[in-house]
């Protein structure tokens, strides 16, 4: 069976400090891969994806990038945080074809200060 | 532009009975809609999908319905359990899209005992 496996849990960093995130999937082989970000009393806003290695592509202009190193790898990262930045971020996959259900992983809590 | 709606934001009923939670949407090009549940400080967790071409789909106590010409769907829960009290998200996407999800903002269900 396939799992996704995000870290921290929960992070609190100062303004203007830098993040990775880091996502894992086990099971699958050449999943599409998924940022995304649901800030308070909101939905869950897409950030990125990626259909293979080093494929990204972006959906929202940001100060935030991602990275692709490995296949079932998926790296979100800052060179410098934001207030704006704070949120509770989720990896997810999904299978390369059609009509698939994402699955998400446990998620990230973001604090800034 | 909100291109999935969920109008309700909370919905209480009491359990044995039937929860139906409503979602719409205005891009008449999507053709994959799914649901998924939500507990506090966890992932969105995938429930059940339905595509374009059908107008309802069941998986034991969850069905989904679609009216294509209303661009609406629904959950039906049946009978509703206290352990379904979460957040419910209904999501959409589009042929080509590479199977990015659209979410609602959620609506908050609260099952009484």
């Amino acid at each position: 069976s396939q799992t996704i496996h995000q870290w921290p849990a929960t992070l609190v960093q100062p303004v203007g400090s830098p993040l990775s995130l880091e996502c894992t999937v086990e099971g699958t082989s050449n999943p599409n891969l998924y940022w995304y970000r649901q800030a308070a009393g909101r939905g869950l806003q897409l950030l990125f994806y990626s259909v293979g290695i080093g494929q990204i592509s972006s959906e929202v202009p940001q100060n935030l990038s991602a990275s692709r190193p490995q296949d079932r790898q998926f790296i979100l990262s800052s060179k410098k945080l934001l207030l704006s930045d704070s949120g509770f971020y989720l990896c997810a996959w999904s299978r390369g074809t059609s009509n698939q259900p994402q699955h998400f992983g446990d998620g990230t809590r973001l604090s800034i200060l | 532009d909100q291109q999935v709606k969920q109008n309700s934001p909370s919905l209480s009923v009491q359990e044995g009975r039937i929860s139906i939670l409503n979602c719409d949407y205005t891009n008449s090009m999507f053709d994959y809609f799914l649901w998924y549940k939500k507990y506090p400080a966890e992932g969105p967790t995938f429930l059940i999908s339905i595509s374009s071409i059908k107008d309802k789909n069941e998986d034991g106590r969850f069905t989904v319905f679609l009216n294509k010409s209303a661009k609406h769907l629904s959950l039906h829960i049946v009978p509703s359990q206290p352990g379904d009290s979460a957040v419910y998200f209904c999501a959409a996407s589009r042929l080509g899209s590479q199977g990015n999800l659209i979410f609602g903002k959620g609506t908050k269900l609260s099952v009484k005992p």
